[in-house]
């Protein structure tokens, strides 16, 4: 399968842990994304890479949120000290360049107890 | 934040009928429209990505009309069928990034 990948699908966590996800891209896409869904919500943008260069964030991500593309490829997205706020569905998308659609994968759903 | 909407929330639709629903989002800076469909457990899917005024797509029983100067897209399916129950959510692309309504949560009845 060549789509786009996301690591775990599940994560539980106690408040206070650090969590990180992980995003593989279909490789040939320089354009990698990550939304944030929360319920009754439609995802939300948090930040976008170009290779390994990250052009944007959301004032969504607070300095809790740290994201990063070594190489350009995979991407992770790293939760410090974990609020039950943070409880969502995170997605991760890739595309070869504007407007094309986006390639989402299947998300990680984090539940912060 | 761009203001995109989408109505109603949800719908119940019977097998075999046909049914529309709106999208609608700033007219002004318009790039281009996306719209997905998101089944419960699976990948949002893109159907479509819309970037001219009149435009219209069809993939299938599915197809979507745009108008960016007023600021709408509507999207129909003609004869639902049950494997068409999915959220079908739109997206309003500006630089570089998807602004997403809520979405409409579509369920077919057999």
């Amino acid at each position: 399968d060549t789509g786009v990948s996301q690591d775990p699908r599940h994560k539980i966590t106690k408040r206070g842990q650090n969590v990180t996800f992980r995003c593989d891209p279909i490789s040939e896409h320089n354009r990698l994304y990550w939304y944030r869904q929360t319920l009754g919500q439609g995802p939300e943008f948090l930040t976008y890479f170009q290779n390994e260069a990250q052009l944007e964030k959301s004032r969504l991500l607070s300095d809790r949120f740290s994201a990063e593309r070594p190489k350009g490829s995979f991407s992770t997205l790293e939760i410090q000290r974990t609020e039950q706020g943070d409880s969502a569905m995170y997605l991760c998308a890739s595309s070869l360049w504007e407007p094309h659609e986006q390639f989402f994968g299947p998300g990680t759903r984090l539940t912060v107890l | 934040i761009l203001n995109v909407e989408q109505s109603p929330q949800s719908l119940h639709v019977q097998e075999g009928d046909s049914t529309n629903f709106t999208c609608s989002f700033p007219s002004s800076n318009f790039y281009a429209l996306h719209w997905y469909r998101w089944e419960t457990a699976k990948s949002p899917e893109a159907l479509f990505v819309m970037t001219l005024n009149g435009d219209e797509k069809k993939k299938g029983r599915i197809s979507a009309t745009l108008n960016t100067k007023e600021g709408y897209s509507y999207l129909y399916i003609k004869g639902s069928q049950p494997e068409d129950s999915a959220t079908y959510l739109c997206a309003f692309f500006l630089f570089y990034k998807l602004s997403f309504g809520a979405g409409t949560t579509v369920t077919v009845r057999a």
